[in-house]
């Protein structure tokens, strides 16, 4: 698998459902954030986890990091139908300090 | 908010034909970046720059590809001889320091360029 990859790739859920998306990664990082993308516009940036952070909140926004197991999820809580968009998490590489996106989920919350 | 801003949102281009894409960062943002997204794949890191020299490039950077900071404010990618594959959309990005030496920093984004080559 390549680094940051994102499952599912594709989510639907009701209004007001949890929705949690996954990421796996390969290298050593300093940080892992989650960026979201409307379609057709620019990342925007959601949450940032340190290599050395296990967990993270932000508003309805949980963020888990599991470095042994280079990993981490995105619960979104009580979803809204302006949750849906696209989903990225990116690794920042400990070594080349590079930022590395996965490949996205993209959610869908049904009204 | 201060934001990322791009221009153009789109650019239509006959290949062979130089391209160059433009970035206002944040004001008080040191770092910058060009991504690209080709339609449906993964965001890919192109280039970094600091302090008017880049610091790091992906092999997708190649010879073809050019970066500039003409004055205080905009940073901008230059493509020499576009190729039909260049087509996706270009983001910059800046962050006010570098992971390197301040620790972790976000990078915040602009809304993109759509380049298409005919």
């Amino acid at each position: 698998s390549q680094q940051g990859e994102e499952d599912p790739q594709a989510l639907s859920i009701q209004e007001g459902e949890n929705a949690t998306m996954n990421c796996s990664y390969k290298t050593s990082i300093n940080n892992l954030q989650w960026y979201r993308q409307n379609s057709g516009r620019g990342l925007v940036h959601l949450i940032l986890i340190r290599s050395n952070e296990r967990e993270k909140h932000s508003g309805r926004l949980r963020v888990t990091l599991d470095t042994s197991k280079k990993s981490s999820s995105l619960l979104i809580t009580a979803s809204r139908a302006a949750d849906t968009a696209s989903y990225f998490c990116a690794t920042e590489d400990s070594g080349t300090y590079k930022y590395i996106f996965g490949t996205g989920t993209r959610l869908k919350v049904l009204a | 908010e201060p934001e990322v801003t791009q221009t153009p949102s789109h650019q239509v281009t006959q290949m062979g034909q130089e391209v160059i894409l433009r970035c206002v960062p944040i004001s008080n943002h040191l770092y910058f970046y060009w991504y690209r997204q080709i339609l449906g794949q993964k965001v890919e890191f192109l280039v970094s720059f600091y302090n008017n020299e880049i610091s790091e490039k992906s092999e997708i950077f190649d010879d073809q590809f050019s970066v500039e900071r003409p004055d205080g404010s905009n940073f901008t990618l230059k493509i020499r001889s576009t190729k039909l594959e260049d087509s996706a959309m270009y983001f910059c990005a800046s962050s006010e320091t570098d992971s390197t030496f301040y620790g972790n920093q976000p990078q915040h984004f602009g809304d993109g360029t759509r380049l298409s080559i005919l």
